[in-house]
């Protein structure tokens, strides 16, 4: 049970902001959001991750809810090679155990 | 450091045969985890080590299954009398203290 829900597709044009939405309505007030993504033939690779605040790094932008039941992973300018699926996980990163539930994600397609 | 490394990258054996996969993690995390992935689906966590020691294993680990972490440093995953259901992307992730997860490019498993 991953726990969280997100769209099975998206689809978006180059250059265009890019907002991938998750639900985590049952978290808890230590679970931390993490956001992977994996392209083709590769193995999942970390993007962000989050608590309670918004969170920006160089690969995107991570919108949490005040209630914490929902999240927005935003890309400002997708290009072709942010073509993937994007994985939205929540974990306990508190403890020791770094163990990530993965569900099916959400395929982002980039049109050109 | 190139991240972590799993050899071979793909793997075709007979059904009924053994085979044995080997990550390399980075070199000063603690935390190794092992997944598989089959089409469509997100990763599935199989186990977790931290250092040498084996802290949890999946229900999905079956008694053919067996990883091993001598020395805290490589593992190996190995599966015995394999069979068609065995056929997946076995990955490989590290982390260290309060770092995200790093994942391998995975091993492909096709058993015939």
């Amino acid at each position: 049970d991953a726990k969280t829900t997100q769209p099975n597709s998206m689809e978006s044009n180059e250059e265009e902001p890019v907002h991938l939405p998750c639900n985590h309505s049952t978290i808890s007030g230590t679970d931390y959001i993490h956001w992977y993504r994996q392209l083709p033939s590769q193995g999942p690779e970390y993007v962000i991750h989050g608590l309670t605040s918004n969170v920006n790094n160089r690969m995107a932008s991570l919108a949490i809810a005040e209630d914490r039941k929902s999240s927005t992973l935003i890309l400002h300018r997708a290009t072709l090679r942010d073509a993937a699926v994007y994985y939205c996980i929540r974990t306990n990163s508190g403890g020791s155990n770094y163990k990530l539930t993965f569900g099916k994600g959400t395929l982002l397609t980039v049109n050109p | 450091d190139t991240g972590v490394s799993q050899d071979p990258r793909h793997k075709i054996t007979k059904r009924g045969q053994n085979v044995t996969f080997r990550c390399d993690p980075i070199s000063e995390h603690n935390r190794l985890y092992w997944y598989r992935q089959t089409l469509g689906q997100g990763p599935e966590f199989l186990t977790y080590f931290q250092n040498e020691a084996q802290l949890e294993k999946s229900r999905l680990l079956s008694d053919r299954f067996s990883a091993e972490r001598p020395k805290g440093s490589f593992s190996t995953l190995e599966i015995q009398r394999t069979e068609q259901g065995d056929s997946a992307m076995y990955l490989c992730a590290s982390c260290g203290l309060n770092t995200e997860a790093f994942f391998g490019q995975g091993t492909r498993l096709t058993v015939v």
